[in-house]
């Protein structure tokens, strides 16, 4: 399995502010995908933003933004206006392109996010 | 439109007994996948069933065993529970077309205490 590595354990951003999670992963494929995914205190795993390794213009849904830094294998996610709804786990995760056909995760251990009012 | 639908939500577990859990999809996904979620260490998996009638290991298969009973459900049996697999267990699916981004559904886990 690929590793992804989150190093911040917890994040806390104003209510309206910006807040950007890191993630990191280790592979020697140039074909993959990237995720984010939300889960909030009801447990559900909600995709919040993808990736594909072969697109140089960084993905952007609504508030959340990523940057993607092929070369130095980062993957880090912004939130802006951040909304009390936002506080969740987050997880990033890599899956492999290359000839797979499984289609499997490989996710980062999480980074807990809390929002202040 | 159901998703992906897991039963048991929640179970206890003696230290030796089994159990199965169940997932079902109904996107028609050709892929699907067992993954437990433990305290600091994201999601794990441990068993992945590419398309029907295939099942492969993950990362931590050991103490499980899976059955792909046909497209929409993916079985998760226990068969002599150990208190290191108290974790919360997640099924998945996904449609698994090459060169496609397809994203991972989940369903809502189950938490399994072993004591």
């Amino acid at each position: 399995a690929q590793t992804v590595t989150q190093s911040q354990p917890e994040m806390s951003v104003q209510e309206a502010e910006t807040v950007t999670l890191s993630c990191t992963y280790d592979t020697s494929e140039s074909d993959y995908y990237l995720f984010w995914y939300k889960q909030p205190p009801s447990r559900q795993m909600i995709l919040v933003i993808r990736q594909e390794a072969y697109k140089q213009q960084n993905a952007t849904e609504n508030r959340f933004s990523v940057n993607f830094q092929k070369a130095a294998k980062s993957f880090s996610l912004k939130i802006s206006d951040s909304q009390l709804g936002d506080a969740a786990m987050y997880f990033c995760a890599y899956r492999s392109g290359e000839g797979s056909n499984d289609y499997k995760l490989s996710f980062g251990a999480g980074t807990t996010v809390t929002v202040r009012a | 439109n159901a998703g992906v639908t897991q039963t048991p939500k929640f179970q206890v577990l003696k230290t030796g007994q089994s159990m199965t859990l169940q997932c079902a999809q109904d996107m028609n996904h050709n892929s699907m996948y067992w993954y437990r979620q433990d305290p600091g260490m994201g999601l794990r998996l441990i068993y992945y069933s590419a398309s029907e009638g295939t099942t492969d290991k993950g990362e931590v298969p050991n103490g499980y065993n899976v059955s792909r009973l046909n497209k929409r459900e993916f079985s998760l049996r226990l068969e002599s529970a150990a208190p290191s697999q108290t974790s919360v267990y997640f099924c998945a699916s996904s449609e698994a077309t090459s060169g496609l981004i397809y994203e991972q559904y989940f369903g809502p886990g189950t938490r399994l205490t072993v004591t």
